[in-house]
């Protein structure tokens, strides 16, 4: 079983669209999360933290379900700049242990 | 100069050839890593070095050599290298490394496109 695993879609979605990305890890014992989104051709860049109560920035909003080891980030209404793949990432808290990222899941907005 | 630089952009070579790539973190923070990215595949992690030290080294064939000189700088050489190898290789620094809340957030460079003929 990989260690984090995400649908690659790609998610084709109208203008104005809600979609949401599901993610699901291995570890129990990963203690922090994150979505990070990588544009083509581009380097990865942090979108945001996941916490354990959900948090929202903006459009963005993005939940923990911590006994069923997934995370999930949910777009309203998607800009054309939002095409990009985003990745979700986990880490372990034992020790030094760098982030483990998933293949990421590419979306689309269309006009 | 801000952020993560990496150099070169772009580097072609033959698989007999040395060469290396550079990192640059101006962002003070005390960990850097190494990550390979192929197509469709998610990001490898390659080497982790904090404080200078390295400290994870994921089964990297030894064709790549990283070096951490201090903790602005990463380099990674390489040699003797299979047509396999051609990938995205990602710089990315840390304030730290761990769990602890913000410690391991990464900040990316834009990475160097390697091919081997």
């Amino acid at each position: 079983r990989k260690e984090v695993e995400q649908d690659p879609g790609p998610f084709n979605v109208p203008e104005g669209a809600t979609v949401a990305f599901n993610c699901t890890y291995s570890n129990s014992a990963s203690q922090s999360f994150f979505w990070y989104r990588q544009d083509c051709r581009k380097e990865p860049k942090l979108l945001m933290s996941v916490y354990s109560s959900g948090n929202e920035d903006g459009r963005f909003t993005a939940q923990l379900n911590r006994a069923s080891q997934y995370i999930s980030l949910l777009i309203r209404d998607s800009k054309l700049s939002d095409s990009a793949t985003y990745l979700c990432v986990v880490t372990s808290d034992t020790g030094r242990r760098a982030l483990t990222f998933g293949s990421g899941t590419r979306l689309q907005v269309q006009p | 100069e801000t952020g993560v630089t990496q150099t070169p952009r772009h580097l072609v070579m033959g698989m007999t050839n040395k060469k290396s790539l550079k990192c640059e973190q101006h962002l003070g923070h005390n960990a850097m890593y190494w990550y390979k990215q192929s197509a469709k595949k998610p990001l490898e992690l390659m080497f982790v070095y904090s404080l200078e030290e390295r400290v994870e080294n994921n089964s990297v064939p030894s064709r790549f050599s990283p070096e951490c000189p201090n903790s602005s700088h990463l380099f990674l050489h390489l040699h003797t290298l299979q047509p396999e190898d051609s990938a995205l290789y990602l710089c990315a620094s840390s304030p730290g490394t761990g769990g602890s809340s913000g410690a391991n957030v990464l900040t990316f460079g834009a990475g160097s496109r390697l091919t081997v003929l």
